[in-house]
């Protein structure tokens, strides 16, 4: 069964990059691995999605190292809006299938 | 194009009763998923459902059961209730299983 942790929280100035790293064991080869941000009262938006090495896209970029032990969220220059909780999403496909959230980054961004 | 929808916004229930909650995908999504997601926690996965069959299911009871109509949408119930099942339920809705999520704005459940 896939196990995921994050940082309980972050702090970081308006204009510097921020890295979020997740911690997941046992999971295997294909599964995915998705980042999301959270507002109070709102569901989760996607950020970006990924299964090995880097990806980017336009607002993230998203590390996977080989052994997929672990993977980092990369925000560049954020902003007082970027202030959010941020989950690690993995699929775990051993047994029933499920998908396993972290247990969440509050991130909080200062003027 | 419409977002993930959820019914109703709020809602409130007494102990043992039972309550159905209401998901309408993006337009051409065929993957509907469910979350409970108690206050100052991550979300807990508790179904998913592709071309109405349930493809995952979390570790949930099972007061807690599922289903996917014709055209995608989908309905979670929960029988007995219990004080815990106090929570923001979240509803996500995806092409397919490996593809990203789309969340709705959820319905926050209180039990009494």
């Amino acid at each position: 069964l896939a196990k995921t942790t994050q940082p309980i929280s972050m702090d970081s100035y308006e204009g510097q990059e921020v890295n979020i790293t997740c911690s997941h064991n046992n999971i295997a080869t294909n599964d995915y691995i998705t980042w999301y941000q959270q507002f109070p009262s709102q569901g989760p938006r996607f950020i970006i999605q990924g299964y090995k090495t880097k990806v980017t896209n336009e607002v993230a970029s998203l590390f996977i190292p080989a052994d997929r032990k672990s993977s980092t969220l990369s925000l560049p220059r954020v902003s007082l809006s970027d202030t959010a909780v941020y989950y690690c999403l993995v699929e775990d496909t051993s047994g029933t299938y499920k998908y396993i959230f972290g247990t969440g980054t509050r991130l909080k961004v200062l003027a | 194009d419409a977002g993930v929808t959820q019914s109703p916004t709020h809602l409130i229930k007494t102990r043992g009763q039972q309550v159905t909650l209401r998901c309408s995908p993006i337009s051409g999504h065929k993957s509907v998923s469910w979350y409970q997601q108690v206050l100052g926690q991550g979300p807990q996965f508790i179904f998913q459902y592709y071309e109405k069959e349930e493809r995952g299911r979390g570790n949930f009871p099972d007061r807690f059961s599922a289903r996917q109509f014709p055209n995608y949408s989908s309905e979670l119930n929960v029988n007995a209730l219990l004080l815990g099942d106090s929570a923001l339920y979240l509803c996500a809705s995806s092409v397919d299983r490996a593809y990203e999520q789309y969340f709705g704005p959820g319905t926050r459940l209180t039990v009494t």
